[in-house]
């Protein structure tokens, strides 16, 4: 089966930088996105990887290691509508997106 | 307004009742999903329907059926279910199975058995 690891929560404060970490054990690899999903809401795309590197759009950068099977998304400026769970997601095949349980980042003033 | 839009939001149903969420897409996206979402587990991946053809059915039990009947519809219909089932459902589309931005999510339905 997969197996897509990240820490159930993170608190930080307004202004910070956090990093969530991703690690994650699948039988292919096609692609690693992550999401942000506000309580009660929808699941909104944030990132793609799928080559190795950072890729930063605004606050919010993503990076990919596949040799090492590890993705960090890191919020630089944290704000308070920034407080929600992140879901890393691992394409294993053409299309069927593997989720890891999420993150939990509580910012606090 | 995410594009995706689910009916109901809630729904509490008895075990012996018969309900149906609605999934409904006018984005122009070629393949819908049905996950499930509960509290502190990963999304688990139902249904995948690509220009209304099924193709995968993640031994999800019968008591779930999905229903698409043209792209910018798709149906769960509910029977005889348990309280495990009590979770979060969730709707997605994308424009083609294994396009690399991902789904686009509906706001789910809360269901709730009892």
């Amino acid at each position: 089966g997969q197996n897509i690891d990240q820490p159930t929560e993170m608190t930080a404060t307004e202004g910070a930088i956090v990093q969530i970490n991703c690690t994650y054990q699948t039988s292919g690899f096609n692609g690693l996105f992550w999401y942000q999903q506000h309580a009660g809401e929808a699941p909104t795309f944030l990132s793609y990887n799928v080559l190795d590197g950072l890729e930063e759009k605004g606050r919010f950068s993503s990076f990919l290691s596949r040799s090492k099977g590890y993705s960090y998304l890191l919020l630089k400026e944290l704000q308070m509508k920034d407080s929600a769970s992140y879901l890393c997601a691992v394409r294993d095949g053409d299309y069927k997106l593997s989720f890891g349980a999420g993150t939990t980042v509580t910012v606090r003033a | 307004e995410t594009g995706v839009t689910q009916t109901p939001r809630h729904l509490v149903m008895g075990m012996t009742n018969k309900k149906s969420l609605k999934c409904e897409q006018h984005l122009g996206h070629n393949a819908m999903y049905w996950y499930k979402q509960s509290a502190k587990k990963p999304l688990e991946l139902m249904f995948v329907y690509s220009l209304e053809e099924r193709v995968e059915n993640n031994s999800v039990p019968s008591r779930f059926s999905p229903e698409c009947p043209n792209s910018s519809h798709l149906f769960l219909h509910l029977h005889t279910l348990q309280p495990e089932d009590s979770a979060l459902y969730l709707c997605a589309s994308s424009q083609d199975l294994g396009e690399n931005y991902g789904y686009t999510f509906g706001s789910g339905t809360r269901l709730t058995v009892v």
